[in-house]
């Protein structure tokens, strides 16, 4: 399973952007990029899954550069409530079921 | 939608005892597995399914017993509680039809004495 290396923390102040990098230098062929958000006292919740180059939902933005080895998570104009634990996991979507390893994850702190 | 239920929410063990920590699925998911977070860490994977009757062993298994007799259930049990399994507890399951994006419990705060 590829391992992640992502920043411990980071800062950000409401209306801003924040990108969040991920680096998984071992990223196989049918591995996908998977990111959660995860609220104190709660489970870890789905954001978004890309393969490669960029995918974009309602909540974030995920992109990815041709070599796979990185991706970056973009929240744009943050809010107070979205101050939470961000984990960058990768994995193949189809036989490594259940065996998901999560790192440290980045504590994101926005402040008014 | 009921998706990953976890009980009980809550749960205080003195030393020795044993317990279950109950997870099901409504969404006909193949994979489950169990996590523990300590406070202030990333979650470590305890013990994972990749179907009824077959399980396996994650990061961190020691002192922990899962099956997997249906599909819906997930069980995971604590033989003789240690203080050092104080955490909180999450059942997870996802299925290869959506690129095993997994989907969590609320989660089981338990506390050994």
């Amino acid at each position: 399973l590829a391992k992640t290396t992502q920043p411990i923390s980071m800062d950000s102040y409401e209306g801003q952007e924040v990108n969040i990098t991920c680096s998984h230098n071992n990223i196989a062929t049918n591995d996908y990029i998977t990111w959660y958000q995860q609220f104190p006292s709660q489970g870890p919740r789905f954001i978004i899954q890309g393969y490669k180059t960029k995918v974009t939902n309602e909540v974030a933005s995920l992109f990815i550069p041709a070599d796979r080895k990185s991706s970056t998570l973009s929240l744009p104009r943050v809010s107070l409530s979205d101050t939470a634990v961000y984990y960058c996991l990768v994995g193949d979507g189809y036989n490594q079921g259940g065996k998901l390893i999560f790192g440290q994850g980045t504590e994101l702190s926005v402040k008014p | 939608n009921a998706g990953v239920t976890q009980t009980p929410k809550f749960q205080v063990l003195k030393t020795g005892q044993s317990m279950t920590l109950q997870c099901a699925q409504d969404m006909n998911h193949e994979y489950m597995s169990w996590y523990r977070q300590d406070p202030g860490m990333g979650l470590r994977l305890i013990h994972y399914s990749v179907g009824a009757g077959i399980t396996d062993q994650g990061e961190v298994p020691n002192g922990y017993n899962v099956s997997r007799s249906t599909t819906e259930d997930f069980p995971l049990r604590l033989l003789s509680a240690a203080p050092s399994q104080t955490s909180v507890y999450f059942c997870a399951s996802s299925t290869p039809r959506t690129k095993n994006i997994q989907y969590f419990g609320a989660g089981t705060r338990l506390s050994v004495l």
